[in-house]
C-alpha cells in the first residue's frame, strides 16, 4: 500500500542508453514532481505536472522527458545518457495544499 | 533502516512565539540532517543542514546524538514562517535522502 512508488530503485546503465524511471501515487493527489538530488543533497525540481498538464519545467536537458499517462503516473524518460546524469531522482505528489508524499528515490548510475 | 520522524502534522502558533518543529531520525551509522521548507505553492527549498551550523531566517537545529533529534528551532516566529517544513536524513557520501512526513506550520497573527 504503499503512497508514492518509483521503479526502479536502483539503475546502473552505460552511457549513450536511453532508461526511464516509473512512478506512480495510490493517493488520488492532483499533483505531481520529479526533483533531482544533486551531491552536495540539494533537491532541485525538474517537472511538475498537474491533471497531466505541465506546470513547471526547469531548465533541464531535454534529453529529459517527463510523460503523464493519467494523474496517478508521472514517468521520467532519459535519453543519450550521459555520466552527469548519475544522481538519485525522487517522484513526490501532493494536493492542494497539503505537503509532499515522497518516493523513496531512485539512484541512477551512469558508467 | 532509515527513518524520520516528524511526529506533528501541524503546529499552530502566535506570531512572536517561540517555534520548535520535532524531528527525530533512526540511523546506525552517523547521519547527515537536513531540513526543507516548501511555502504556499512553491517549490522545496533547503532551509539548513547540521553540517552548516548556520542559521537561515532565524531558524537554527543542533543535532543531538544521544536523543536521535533534529528539532528546528525560531525564537520568535513569524507570520511569514507559516510553511510545510520537512526533515530529511541522509547517510555520509552519496546517500538518498529519506523525509519525514512534514509538519505545517501556521503562525497567526
Amino acid at each position: 500500500d504503499t503512497a508514492v512508488s518509483q521503479t526502479p530503485k536502483y539503475l546502473v546503465t552505460q552511457m549513450g542508453n536511453d532508461k526511464s524511471i516509473k512512478c506512480e501515487q495510490n493517493l488520488g493527489h492532483d499533483t505531481m514532481y520529479w526533483y533531482k538530488q544533486d551531491s552536495k543533497k540539494f533537491l532541485k525540481i525538474m517537472f511538475s505536472y498537474n491533471n497531466k498538464e505541465l506546470i513547471i519545467n526547469e531548465t533541464v536537458p531535454n534529453r529529459f522527458s517527463p510523460k503523464s499517462p493519467d494523474k496517478a503516473h508521472l514517468n521520467l524518460h532519459i535519453n543519450s545518457l550521459e555520466l552527469g546524469d548519475s544522481a538519485v531522482y525522487f517522484c513526490a505528489s501532493s494536493q492542494d495544499e497539503d505537503g509532499y508524499t515522497f518516493g523513496s528515490g531512485t539512484r541512477l548510475t551512469v558508467v | 533502516a532509515q527513518r524520520v520522524t516528524q511526529p506533528e502534522k501541524l503546529l499552530s502558533v502566535f506570531k512572536g512565539a517561540p517555534v520548535e518543529l520535532k524531528c527525530n531520525y533512526s540511523y546506525s551509522g552517523s547521519p547527515e540532517l537536513f531540513w526543507y521548507v516548501q511555502y504556499s505553492r512553491q517549490r522545496l527549498q533547503l532551509l539548513l543542514r547540521h553540517i552548516s551550523r548556520e542559521s537561515i531566517k532565524g531558524f537554527t537545529a543542533d543535532l543531538n546524538k544521544g536523543e536521535t533529534s533534529f528539532h528546528l528551532k525560531k525564537p520568535f516566529a513569524q507570520e511569514e514562517d507559516s510553511a510545510m517544513y520537512y526533515c530529511a536524513l541522509s547517510g555520509w557520501g552519496f546517500q538518498k535522502l529519506v523525509f519525514g512526513t512534514g509538519t505545517r506550520l501556521l503562525v497567526s497573527p
